[in-house]
């Protein structure tokens, strides 16, 4: 079945650092791809998304580039702050009526001043 | 803007007793989800309405029932609870399902059985 898979955490960063955090996935046809973002104590929001191959969803300085060669979205930025200390989740949808969203186990960042 | 409401916050059950989660929505979406998420798992389906009447069950089921009466309501029914339940619930909504509709969470109900 569908799958995904992202690097696990936590990831501490200092202020200003580049951010990558890692995201396979695993899908028949051709799904689509969601970052997510949960603040402490919130529930989850909808950072970017990206529909087709090739794609770059991009949100808040956060982009990620949807890879169908590598079955890979993975989610960079090239200054992070203090306030992007959050959970990310690398999500897919499959194409297919019915079928909810798929979630990444979630990656911890950590950004200190 | 509303968007997707759960109640409540927080709640302590003891084991076996019941209790009911609430969600609604104020965005006319056909199509809700019950997720409950756990440290370190992600987020997994309880279960989901594709509209008023019609539920089905996701990938964990079992302990939990659903309604879908109202296009806006969608409660979570724990009958006998278990310390297996303790977990954080989040409801969602959306336009449509599969595709590039994006999902709208709640905050979520953060609930301990013990």
């Amino acid at each position: 079945g569908d799958s995904v898979t992202q690097m696990e955490g936590p990831v501490t960063l200092s202020e200003e650092a580049f951010l990558t955090i890692n995201c396979t996935y695993t899908a028949t046809g051709y799904p689509s791809l969601f970052w997510y973002v949960q603040y402490p104590g919130e529930g989850l929001q909808l950072l970017l998304k990206a529909t087709k191959a090739d794609d770059k969803g991009s949100n808040k300085g956060f982009e990620a580039t949807y890879r169908k060669e590598t079955t890979s979205f993975h989610l960079e930025k090239g200054s992070v702050q203090v306030s992007d200390s959050a959970v990310y989740f690398c999500a897919l949808s499959s194409n297919q009526a019915g079928t909810a969203l798929i979630f990444g186990k979630g990656t911890t960042l950590s950004v200190s001043s | 803007n509303a968007g997707v409401t759960q109640t409540p916050k927080f709640r302590i059950l003891k084991i076996g007793q019941s209790m009911t989660l609430q969600c609604t929505q104020d965005m006319n979406h056909n199509y809700m989800y019950w997720y409950r998420q756990d440290p370190g798992m992600g987020l997994k389906l309880i279960y989901y309405s594709v509209g008023a009447g019609i539920t089905d069950k996701g990938e964990v089921p079992n302990g939990y029932n659903v309604s879908r009466s109202t296009t806006e309501d969608f409660p979570l029914r724990l009958e006998l609870a278990a310390p297996s339940q303790t977990s954080v619930y989040f409801c969602a909504s959306s336009y449509s399902t599969g595709g590039s509709q994006p999902q709208h969470f709640g905050d979520g109900t953060r609930l301990s059985i013990l």
